[in-house]
């Protein structure tokens, strides 16, 4: 079946540094794939999407890009800032709505 | 609101208690999802709605819950005889509308958490 398998974290980093998290997917045919963010005392946000295999999402700083050969879609950002901190979900639909298959999350820590 | 609203935010039931949770999605949407997220995991879907009709309720874990929209708005989730096991947060999300050709984003609310003690 469908799944999401994403680095455990929780991730901590200062401010200022580089950013991945790993994301990879077992999926029947052709999943859109996305990332969800969840700020503390907040709802899921969607983060960034790409629907077809060497699209590259990006959005407030962060890319990940669609990787067919792999089976990846990995969360980059450059330089973090604290406002940053918050719970990472990868994420992936595969079929005609959008019911979403969620990795298990990865907590970001930043600090200044 | 502009958002998809749940209430409550919060509801502590005693196991065996029968419990409902609300959903208010963004006016005008035509799809709306319930997913349930256990401490520390990701959410898992529960059932999907297009306007009134229950297309999906594949990932109901058991006949102890029920989800309904009958007029094709709001919707409500209500479990029977709550288990520990039942204790998760209950998010809500709707979208304006999905098909095979067509998928809107789906937008989540603040979610129910429901303690069974």
């Amino acid at each position: 079946g469908n799944s999401v398998t994403q680095m455990e974290g929780p991730v901590t980093l200062s401010e200022e540094a580089f950013l991945t998290i790993n994301c990879t997917y077992t999926a029947t045919g052709y999943p859109s794939l996305f990332w969800y963010v969840q700020y503390p005392g907040e709802g899921l946000q969607l983060l960034l999407k790409a629907t077809k295999a060497d699209d590259k999402g990006s959005n407030k700083g962060f890319e990940a890009t669609y990787r067919k050969e792999t089976t990846s879609f990995h969360l980059e950002k450059g330089s973090v800032q604290v406002s940053d901190s918050a719970v990472y979900f990868c994420a992936l639909r595969s079929g005609g709505y959008n019911k979403l298959i969620f990795g298990a999350g990865t907590r970001l820590a930043v600090h200044p | 609101g502009a958002g998809v609203s749940q209430s409550p935010r919060y509801k502590v039931a005693k196991r065996g208690q029968d419990v409902a949770l609300r959903c208010d999605p963004i006016s005008g949407h035509v799809s709306l999802f319930w997913y349930q997220q256990a401490l520390g995991q990701g959410p898992e879907f529960l059932t999907y709605f297009q306007n009134e009709a229950q297309l999906d309720k594949s990932g109901l874990p058991s006949d102890r819950f029920f989800a309904e929209r009958p007029e094709g708005s709001v919707s409500t989730l209500k479990i029977q005889r709550t288990q520990q096991e039942d204790s998760a947060v209950y998010l809500c999300a709707s979208s304006l509308r999905d098909s095979q050709l067509v998928n809107t984003e789906a937008f989540f609310g603040q979610g129910t958490r429901l303690t069974v003690v």
